[in-house]
């Protein structure tokens, strides 16, 4: 069975940083695009980020580039979102998926809240 | 790429046809437009992919077409678990904007 499962979500100040882990079984995330989508609360899908099977390929909406870094681990078969210079609009729950374009599977996401 | 959602919200009743619209700034190559379902609390699922192609399990009463910048996700009899909210993806250009969503709600 395909899982996807977030992590490391949580309360953080203005301008700090996080990492967020998306840990994935049933599956090797070596054969597949993944990619980042948020959601802040009430509000709709926002595709945030995604990256190669290699990692050779990234790509990232304007309002992260230069604060958030997509990565992988595939010998953990893990996916990463390091954030910094966080901001109260950063505020939303992060979701990782399958697939560099279409998400195919979801997680269940990881809430990231940016407050003082 | 701005991609718009009409309308903001559908009332209808369960057995009726719903019809939602996605509209994108530009033409979107190679008819690279998704729709996709969330239920409250759920994380979205694919219901349409390449602007008309079904995901796999997901019923014939979802229907998607639509080509170039204007396209239409069809659910051609409600049923009481199709009303939740729906939005467009286009991924034909990076990144890979959303429309705002579209509800359907109990009438």
């Amino acid at each position: 069975e395909v899982q996807l499962v977030e992590s490391g979500g949580g309360l953080v100040q203005p301008g700090g940083s996080l990492r967020i882990s998306c840990a994935a079984s049933g599956f090797s995330i070596s054969n597949y695009w993944m990619m980042w989508v948020r959601q802040a609360p009430g509000k709709g899908l926002e595709w945030v980020a995604n990256i190669k099977e290699d990692g050779s390929e990234k790509y990232y909406v304007d309002s992260v580039k230069g604060r958030f870094t997509i990565s992988r681990d595939n010998a953990k078969n893990t996916l990463y979102l390091q954030m910094n210079s966080l901001t109260a609009e950063d505020t939303a729950v992060y979701y990782c998926a399958t697939g560099g374009a279409v998400g195919n599977d979801w997680g269940q996401g990881t809430l990231v809240t940016v407050s003082s | 790429i701005v991609v718009t959602q009409s309308p903001g919200t559908l009332s209808l009743s369960p057995g009726e046809r719903a019809t939602l619209s996605c509209r994108a700034s530009q033409t979107v190559s190679s008819n690279y437009l998704a729709w996709y379902q969330q239920k409250p609390g759920q994380a979205p699922r694919v219901l349409i992919y390449g602007a008309s192609s079904r995901a796999t399990g997901i019923p014939d009463r979802f229907s998607g077409s639509g080509s170039g910048t204007d396209f239409t996700l069809t659910i051609s009899r409600l049923e009481p678990e199709d009303f939740a909210v729906y939005y467009c993806q286009q991924y034909g250009r990076s990144p890979h904007t959303f429309g705002q969503g579209t509800k359907v709600e109990i009438k």
